[in-house]
């Protein structure tokens, strides 16, 4: 069975702009969630969604959005980029939510 | 507000010792604690996880213990493997959020042949 699937591998924005991630749950998975990891530190919680419906946010800002489609893959949006934003993104997707699978992220460098 | 805690940035071992990895936590609502192992460009893998109601989980190689008094758990890795070499991370959940993981920062472990 395939893993999560997360695209793209890396991405380079400037200042300002939008971004769109996605990524795809292992089959059967309805859980998904998203992470951002900066370089020396643990990953940390942007949003969880279930059956389409979003079941939690971290503390970001509302320029971070995300959604859950009918397939159960999801997109984590990032509008009007900011050098902070730069970061590893991980998705991750469960059954019950007690043990997650991490896809292999997306690397985000914003110029 | 860091609520879960790895004191200890980096550990060297030697192959076919033990390795013990720890974990402080403040949060008395986690339930739910989980060891992930990272490799550069890839994302974490589970390893192990353990319930509140417990306070020992083995599975090969890899026992992690759980002090609920103390909020404090821990990952022991016997015999360690070069093929260890990588950063470890706890995570936490509590009970009432199933997809919200809290991470520690993580410990980059080094096993030497």
């Amino acid at each position: 069975d395939a893993g999560v699937t997360q695209s793209p591998t890396h991405l380079i924005k400037t200042r300002g702009q939008h971004v769109t991630l996605r990524c795809s749950p292992i089959s059967g998975h309805k859980s998904v969630s998203w992470y951002q990891q900066v370089l020396g530190q643990g990953p940390q919680f942007i949003f969880q969604y279930y059956e389409k419906e979003e079941r939690g946010r971290g503390n970001f800002p509302d320029r971070f959005s995300a959604r859950q489609f009918p397939n159960y893959s999801s997109e984590l949006n990032v509008n009007a980029l900011l050098l902070g934003d730069s970061a590893l993104y991980l998705c991750a997707s469960s059954i019950g939510g007690n043990e997650q699978f991490f896809g292999p992220g997306t690397r985000l460098t914003v110029l | 507000d860091q609520q879960v805690k790895q004191n200890s940035p980096s550990l060297s071992v030697q192959e076919g010792r033990i390795s013990i990895l720890n974990c402080d936590y403040t949060n008395s609502m986690f339930d739910y604690f989980l060891w992930y192992k990272k490799y550069p460009a890839e994302g974490p893998t589970f390893l192990i996880s353990i319930s509140s109601i417990k306070d020992k989980n083995e599975d090969g190689r890899f026992t992690v213990f759980l002090n609920k008094s103390a909020k404090h758990l821990s990952l022991h890795i016997v015999p360690s493997q070069p093929g260890d070499s990588a950063v470890y991370f706890c995570a936490a959940r509590p009970r009432s959020s199933y997809g919200k993981l809290t991470f520690g920062q993580g410990t980059i472990l080094t096993v030497h042949p």
